[in-house]
């Protein structure tokens, strides 16, 4: 059973350029959630979809978007990147169905904003 | 707003030994879920243990337990029987019942087991 896939792994960027960061989430598995991690810092939380729609969002800027597939796999867009965007950026999956709301990470893609 | 807290910047224990990890939450919620996350140098972020609040019983997977205190809420890590593998940061989370909730996360405690 594959669990959480995250790609690139790795990925440097210049400012002002534009991402996209690719999850699959765990089998059988249909939200997605997006964190990110600075450098010896917790994750925050960026948004969760479910459905193919953006149901929460944290305190992030516009620049940040995402989007989920039918297949539940899902993306994540920054736009116009500033230095402070350099992270490591986690994606989580969950079943909506089992009512324990247990989050399964992926490795995480490393993101460095030159 | 939910905050949780971790005071521990890092903690050191020898192999085989115990070590508790602390970790304070502040929430006006009553229905919610504590975790401690795992997080090795290869970043895979690995749950370690759950706990649902409304349980009064402590949750226990092998050599890790909690400390669940709900009244002064406190969510406590004790590891038994330390392993090398054991060194990571350990993060604490907290997570409301309700569908489609978020993680909040703790700023983490950097665990090295000497051998």
């Amino acid at each position: 059973d594959a669990g959480v896939t995250q790609s690139p792994t790795h990925l440097i960027k210049t400012r002002g350029q534009q991402v996209t960061l690719r999850c699959s989430p765990k089998s059988g598995h249909d939200t997605v959630s997006w964190y990110q991690q600075a450098l010896g810092q917790g994750p925050q939380f960026i948004f969760q979809y479910y459905e193919e729609e953006e149901r929460q969002r944290g305190n992030f800027p516009d620049r940040f978007s995402g989007h989920q597939f039918p297949n539940y796999s899902s993306e994540l867009n920054v736009n116009a990147l500033l230095l402070g965007d350099s992270a490591l950026y986690l994606c989580a999956s969950s079943w909506a169905g089992t009512g324990i709301y247990e989050q399964y990470f992926g490795p995480g893609t490393r993101l460095t904003v030159t | 707003a939910q905050t949780v807290t971790q005071s521990q910047p890092e903690m050191s224990v020898q192999e085989a030994e115990t070590v508790t990890l602390s970790c304070t939450y502040d929430t006006s919620e009553s229905n919610y879920y504590l975790f401690w996350y795992k997080q090795p140098p290869s970043r895979q972020m690995i749950l370690v243990i759950r706990q649902e609040a409304y349980k009064q019983q402590n949750a226990t997977e092998n050599r890790f337990s909690v400390n669940f205190q709900k009244a002064a809420k406190s969510f406590s890590l004790k590891i038994s029987d330390s392993q090398l593998g054991d060194t990571a940061m350990y993060f604490c989370a907290f997570m409301k019942a309700t569908s489609g909730s978020r993680l909040t996360f703790g700023e983490g405690t950097q665990l090295t087991v000497n051998p």
